[in-house]
């Protein structure tokens, strides 16, 4: 079983529509958790990250992470063609939160939007 | 420019040869890390360095592999005898232990051996 699982897509929406990224990790002592947004040819750039258990919203995004099922989603709401891009999740598995470490990251979902 | 950055952007080596991958993390920034990413896949952990203490070499996919942090600054990652599976993005992230563990990417070495 990989440590951080994502379907790769590619996940399609019209323009407007919400998109729904879902990734799921294999440890439960994961504290720390992050969407990185990677457009072809360029390098990840953060977009959201989360610690606690429940939603937090920037914008047009909304992380949810559900640790006691060990998954956390990207919503991206309004979706425009310049949210077209892979979005990669990805968990430090550190125990203790705050404590800076290796990120393992999953494969990544391809998100287009279609105008 | 306060970004991470990284050098050369390109490189084309034959099979066999040694490469030198060059990172410039942001300044005051205590970890520094490189990943490799291979096209169409996600990132895949390589090293970590951390202030002082010894880097996190996990990582690193066979000992053709290596990688130092001098001065607590600047990295280079080596690879040694170079393979076409080398062939992939390798990119260098930095962060500052202050501000949790947001990790800012720099451009990415793109490497390929013929």
């Amino acid at each position: 079983q990989k440590e951080v699982e994502q379907n790769s897509g590619p996940l399609s929406v019209p323009e407007g529509a919400i998109a729904s990224l879902n990734c799921t990790y294999s440890d439960r002592v994961s504290q720390s958790f992050f969407w990185y947004r990677q457009y072809s040819g360029k390098s990840p750039e953060l977009i959201m990250s989360i610690y606690s258990n429940g939603d937090k919203e920037d914008g047009r995004f909304t992380a949810q992470l559900n640790k006691a099922s060990q998954y956390v989603s990207l919503l991206i709401r309004d979706s425009q063609p310049s949210d077209s891009a892979t979005y990669l999740c990805a968990v430090n598995m550190s125990p203790r939160s705050g404590n800076t470490g290796k990120l393992i990251f999953g494969q990544g979902t391809t998100l287009q939007v279609k105008p | 420019g306060a970004g991470v950055s990284q050098s050369p952007s390109n490189k084309v080596t034959e099979k066999g040869k040694d490469v030198e991958l060059r990172c410039d993390p942001i300044s005051g920034h205590t970890a520094l890390y490189w990943y490799r990413q291979s096209l169409g896949q996600g990132l895949e952990f390589l090293i970590y360095f951390q202030g002082n203490s010894a880097p996190d070499k996990s990582g690193l996919p066979s000992d053709r592999f290596s990688a130092e942090r001098t001065g607590g600054s600047v990295s280079t990652l080596t690879i040694q005898r170079t393979q076409q599976e080398d062939s992939a993005v390798y990119l260098c992230a930095s962060s500052d232990d202050r501000a949790g563990e947001t990790q800012y990417f720099g451009p990415g070495t793109r490497l390929l051996v013929l």
